[in-house]
């Protein structure tokens, strides 16, 4: 079975570009997960979608991020406009319910000059 | 205020040797609390889920237990192998309708040969 699968792997553009990270959670999973992950801070969680709805946004750091699932086996996060800060590994999991053990995808390194 | 504390932050040990992480949270009410392990450039793994009714829980090596009435959970790891070596998570899901997951910051852990 294929993992979750996040494109790009790395991710490289100047501050103001807007940046887009994408998953494919593993099939059948109902619960969509968006993390960031820094040295200072850990691994954070961004947003949470049950049957792609969004459920917690309350991680999301301000405005300028927003995230979909249009449908079961795809979603998006997008920073617009990015800056250094947002610099970071993003991970998107997925798990059966919420209460299911996590499966990480392999993270796309982003990183705003 | 909800909080998961590890200790320690980073642990050496030899190859062959066992060790014991520790992990201690504040988050109320209690649903569930996880151990991952993620290896250098890798998303987290999953080792255990445990609730609150479990004191014990094991995955080949990997045990871990737990304390809700003290709100501490360990990790013990047992004839360490090199390919030990990497970062523990613990997390909190603290239990609601929309509970949230609290994140530790890792013990990162390097075994020698």
């Amino acid at each position: 079975d294929a993992g979750v699968i996040q494109s790009p792997r790395h991710e490289v553009t100047e501050m103001g570009q807007e940046v887009t990270l994408r998953c494919k959670p593993i099939s059948g999973h109902n619960s969509l997960f968006w993390y960031r992950q820094t040295m200072m801070r850990g691994l954070e969680l961004l947003i949470y979608f049950n049957n792609n709805v969004p459920i917690d946004d309350s991680g999301m750091p301000e405005d300028r991020f927003s995230a979909k699932m249009p449908n079961a086996s795809f979603s998006t996060l997008k920073i617009q406009p990015s800056e250094p800060r947002d610099s970071a590994v993003y991970f998107c999991a997925s798990s059966p319910d919420r209460n299911q053990p996590q499966h990480f995808g392999d993270g796309t390194r982003l990183s705003i000059l | 205020k909800n909080q998961v504390e590890q200790s320690p932050q980073s642990l050496i040990i030899l190859e062959g040797k066992n060790c014991t992480l520790q992990c201690n949270y504040t988050v109320s009410p209690f649903s569930n609390l996880r151990w991952y392990k993620q290896d250098t450039g890798r998303g987290p793994v999953s080792l255990t889920i445990m609730t609150f009714s479990e004191n014990t829980k094991s995955n080949g090596r990997y045990t871990a237990t737990l304390d809700a009435d003290t709100k501490q959970s360990s990790l013990h790891i047992t004839a360490s192998q090199l390919s030990d070596s990497a970062s523990y998570i613990c997390v909190v899901n603290r239990g609601s309708t929309l509970g949230r997951l609290y994140f530790g910051r890792g013990t990162q852990l390097t075994v020698w040969p």
